[in-house]
């Protein structure tokens, strides 16, 4: 596609409801970053990928959130009984190649509302 | 552990004024510095990236600035316009890692 697309907008979960956000890339991206960005803060690192392999996940808050990139496209972002600190934008962001001097795409984000 | 700080967290000038916002870093051991937009419900656009062998950077009306031994960055925007008007965020890549470490950012009015 065009750009980096993330779905969906928006979510409202009560808490303890599990979700799942969708990224999917630049056609052809190797690199594909997941960051947490709270209200009036930059974003937070969470996961990183190179195709399909999780390089590093450091960022992630807890065992409650999962990444996957099986086929090294499109990635889910998964969290498990929602917390209402878990309330945040999450971005999606993808890079042609690996290297770090290159510039980030990034999508529009998913807005999550944990009630 | 680098700290990426920004002042101010907000400015209003008036459309026309040329202006600086301005990002300062802990650890001047950097790979590099980038520049990012931020518009209201949308996700960050990248506009400038400063290798850290680089002084500077320009695009457009944009000029970004890097001075690694003070540990600080400067975004110059010439003749601002209502559609400057955006958060707009630094960001520091530390040696060759490819986790950026951001500032809180800066949230720009342009007042026509």
């Amino acid at each position: 596609g065009a750009g980096v697309s993330q779905s969906p907008r928006y979510k409202v979960a009560k808490r303890g409801q599990d979700v799942a956000l969708r990224c999917d890339p630049i056609s052809g991206h190797v690199s594909l970053f997941w960051y947490q960005q709270a209200l009036g803060q930059g974003p937070e690192f969470l996961t990183y990928f190179q195709n399909e392999a999780q390089l590093d996940k450091s960022g992630l808050p807890s065992d409650r959130f999962f990444a996957e990139r099986p086929e090294g496209s499109v990635s889910t972002l998964k969290i498990q009984r929602t917390q209402k600190e878990d309330s945040a934008v999450y971005l999606c962001a993808s890079r042609p190649e690996g290297a770090s001097n290159e510039k980030l795409f990034f999508g529009s984000g998913t807005q999550l509302s944990v009630l | 552990k680098q700290e990426v700080t920004q002042i101010p967290a907000a400015l209003s000038v008036p459309e026309g004024e040329n202006l600086v916002l301005n990002c300062s870093f802990t650890d001047s051991a950097i790979y590099n510095l980038q520049w990012f937009r931020q518009d209201p419900g949308k996700g960050l656009t990248s506009l400038l990236l400063i290798q850290s062998s680089q002084r500077e950077q320009t695009s457009g009306r944009l000029n970004a600035s890097l001075d690694k031994s003070s540990g600080r960055s400067t975004l110059y925007i010439a003749a601002s316009q209502p559609g400057d008007s955006a958060t707009y965020l630094c960001a520091v890549n530390r040696d060759s890692n490819y986790q950026l470490i951001w500032g809180a950012g800066t949230k720009l009015i342009i007042k026509p």
